[in-house]
């Protein structure tokens, strides 16, 4: 499968503890994004890298997140302290640089109880 | 900040009937994008809109985009069940990399 894949798909946590998930694009892509989304909503922009490089960031991305992307290839997105408003779908994409469309990982659910 | 506001939020038509889907942005963007997401699914990329009167189709969905109205539509010829999901636009900007979602038309197609 060359698509991009994300770990956890599902992931459980009490209040107060931290979660990482990982995300690997498609292999020639440069481009890595975060995304989250909650129920009925359409995806939010969190972050993206170009290479290693992280390039913007969104206001949503507060100092309880952090995404390193350290080698190029595979990505982390790290929630410390998890709240309960941070339970979400959270979306991994990637792209080349001289593509337009954005490739969509399965996501992974995180449950802050 | 670019906003993305799809029109309706839900969507319920019968199977063989035609529908538009209509997705506004509000600043200048030369790219919007459909996808489709299936309950508790990623998203699936439908169509890329790169340039004003872009017209693209796919089996019985047709997606067009007119930047000057800054208006995109995703028209449903003689639906089917299979059809039923949650369709998405997003805009980003010309030079920019951030997709902006809108909230999603929930398609429930009845036989």
């Amino acid at each position: 499968d060359t698509g991009v894949s994300q770990n956890p798909r599902h992931k459980i946590t009490k209040r107060g503890q931290n979660v990482t998930f990982r995300c690997d694009p498609i292999s020639e892509h440069n481009r890595l994004y975060w995304y989250r989304q909650t129920l009925g909503q359409g995806p939010e922009f969190l972050t993206y890298f170009q290479n290693e490089a992280q390039l913007e960031k969104s206001r949503l991305l507060s100092d309880r997140f952090s995404a390193e992307r350290p080698k190029g290839s595979f990505s982390t997105l790290e929630i410390q302290r998890t709240e309960q408003g941070d339970s979400a779908m959270y979306l991994c994409a990637s792209s080349s640089i001289a593509g337009n469309e954005q490739f969509f990982g399965p996501g992974t659910r995180l449950t802050v109880l | 900040e670019l906003k993305v506001e799809q029109n309706p939020l839900f969507l319920s038509m019968q199977e063989g009937k035609n529908y538009t889907i209509y997705c506004n942005y509000s600043t200048t963007s030369d790219r919007l994008y459909w996808y489709r997401q299936d309950p508790g699914k990623s998203l699936e990329s439908l169509f890329v809109l790169l340039s004003n009167g872009a017209v693209k189709q796919e089996g019985r969905l047709m997606a067009s985009l007119d930047t000057k109205a800054r208006l995109s539509t995703l028209h449903i010829t003689a639906a089917v069940h299979d059809l039923s999901a949650t369709y998405f636009c997003a805009a980003s900007h010309f030079t920019g990399n951030q997709f902006y979602f809108g909230t999603g038309t929930s398609l429930t197609v009845i036989p």
